[in-house]
């Protein structure tokens, strides 16, 4: 299995504001993902984070509003833009790799709360 | 595409009873089943996971699953369950290992 970190674990913005969310993988991941989860809600995939090159986006979320870098198999970022207060949300990022069997393994999580 | 439908958004168990959470998916072609539990303040943590032999999987903390092909579903067992069991339960499927469907999500509450 793989072991994910996610930095800040949680946090309190003022609107307007932009928060960039660290995700660090314990071993080379051929394949992370980022999640949202608003309350009492399940997952929803904001985008597929590629090496080297631009994100994946799904449909309602775009790169001016959720930038994401990937600069290598272990570490990626989500940058959540000018915030609103549609915005607080539990943001998660996943890991996958051909050593993982074709399983997602998730990070503990950001708290994002905006004001 | 595939889909993933947890019936029961709630379930209330009794400290030592039985517990099954439903999950039933739709698929065109064959699929990997999972379930994830989120404790209280904490990501997803994986349970178990079907992805071909066996159709009962045994997963951890003493819970189990059984993939059916012909009624579509993979519910989620245990056969007593303890308080710390209290969470949200998410079942999910994928067809091609990238893409992850999940369902809305069971809230487990585990009554002394």
């Amino acid at each position: 299995s793989a072991v994910i970190s996610q930095k800040p674990s949680r946090d309190i913005c003022q609107r307007g504001t932009s928060l960039t969310i660290q995700c660090q993988v314990d071993s080379q991941v051929t394949m992370m993902f980022w999640y949202r989860q608003q309350p009492g809600q399940s997952l929803t995939l904001i985008a597929t984070a590629n090496q080297g090159s631009e994100a994946t986006y799904e449909s309602g979320f775009v790169i001016d509003k959720f930038p994401i870098s990937r600069p290598n198999l272990t570490f990626s970022t989500l940058t959540v833009s000018n915030m609103s207060p549609e915005d607080s949300s539990i943001y998660l990022c996943s890991g996958m790799g051909q050593d993982y069997q074709e399983t997602q393994y998730f990070g503990p999580g950001t708290r994002l709360l905006v004001l | 595409a595939q889909s993933v439908t947890q019936l029961d958004s709630q379930v209330p168990v009794f400290e030592e009873a039985p517990v099954e959470l439903r999950c039933n998916y739709s698929s065109s072609v064959s699929v990997y089943l999972f379930w994830y539990v989120q404790y209280p303040n904490q990501g997803l943590q994986l349970l178990l996971k079907y992805l071909s032999g066996s159709t009962l999987v045994k997963g951890i903390n003493g819970f189990e699953a059984e993939f059916n092909k012909s009624q579509t579903s993979f519910h989620l067992r245990k056969p007593s369950v303890h308080i710390s069991d209290t969470a949200e339960y998410f079942c999910a499927v994928s067809a091609t290992g990238n893409q992850f469907y999940f369902g809305t999500g069971t809230s487990l509450t585990v009554i002394p």
